[in-house]
């Protein structure tokens, strides 16, 4: 059974590009989350989607960031423009339904230059 | 603020030894999560212990709940090198948007 999966694994790129980063929940799941971990700061909630629909995201730190699912296979994490402060690791996770335990994709590094 | 804080932030035990990691929360909760992390990878899944239960075990796992002191501990006995890792509580709170909230870890290192 395949667990959740991210992509790219790994991103460097310069100050001011865009950043797309992608995810496949796993299949059957309802509920898709975002999250992003720093030494400084920990894990943190970006965003989570209930049935391909955003339900809470005041975790996205501003207007640069966005995050869709267009359905229930797919969703993606936009950084626009991308700065240095932005670099981390990103998580997708997914679960049956909210507040049951999550699934975890490996995440991708980001480092923006 | 966090929701969940670990204590202690960093373990080292010898292999065959029992790890203690615990875990204090501030408000009223629904569950609460255990995870771990290996270098690199992504969170998994450990247990859940509901909030109207005590103790729970999943093999060398034991996990205990105190709604009272808002407090949990994550026991792993018989430790492995294979145990290194970092561990999180999450909380999903009360009455909230269950989503859940995590702390920032214990990093246990299981020496051979």
């Amino acid at each position: 059974d395949a667990g959740v999966i991210q992509s790219p694994r790994h991103e460097v790129t310069e100050m001011g590009q865009e950043v797309t980063l992608r995810c496949k929940p796993i299949s059957g799941h309802n509920s898709l989350f975002w999250y992003r971990q720093t030494m400084m700061r920990g894990l943190e909630l970006l965003i989570y989607f209930n049935n391909n629909v955003p339900i809470d995201d005041s975790g996205m730190p501003e207007d640069r960031f966005s995050a869709k699912m267009p359905n229930a296979s797919f969703s993606t994490l936009k950084i626009q423009p991308s700065e240095p402060r932005d670099s981390a690791v990103y998580f997708c996770a997914s679960s049956l339904v909210v507040g049951q335990p999550q699934h975890f994709g490996d995440g991708t590094r980001l480092s923006i230059l | 603020s966090q929701q969940g804080e670990e204590d202690p932030q960093a373990l080292s035990i010898q292999e065959g030894e029992n790890a203690t990691m615990n875990c204090s929360y501030k408000t009223s909760i629904n569950n609460l999560q255990w995870y771990r992390q290996n270098s690199g990878r992504g969170l998994v899944h450990l247990i859940l212990i509901r909030s109207n239960e005590r103790e729970k075990h999943s093999g060398r796992l034991r996990v205990t709940l105190d709604t009272s002191k808002k407090s949990s501990s994550l026991l792993i006995t018989a430790s492995r090198a294979a145990d290194t890792a970092s561990y999180f509580c999450a909380t999903v709170l009360q009455g909230g948007s269950e989503k859940l909230v995590f702390g920032k870890g214990t990093k246990l290192t299981v020496n051979p």
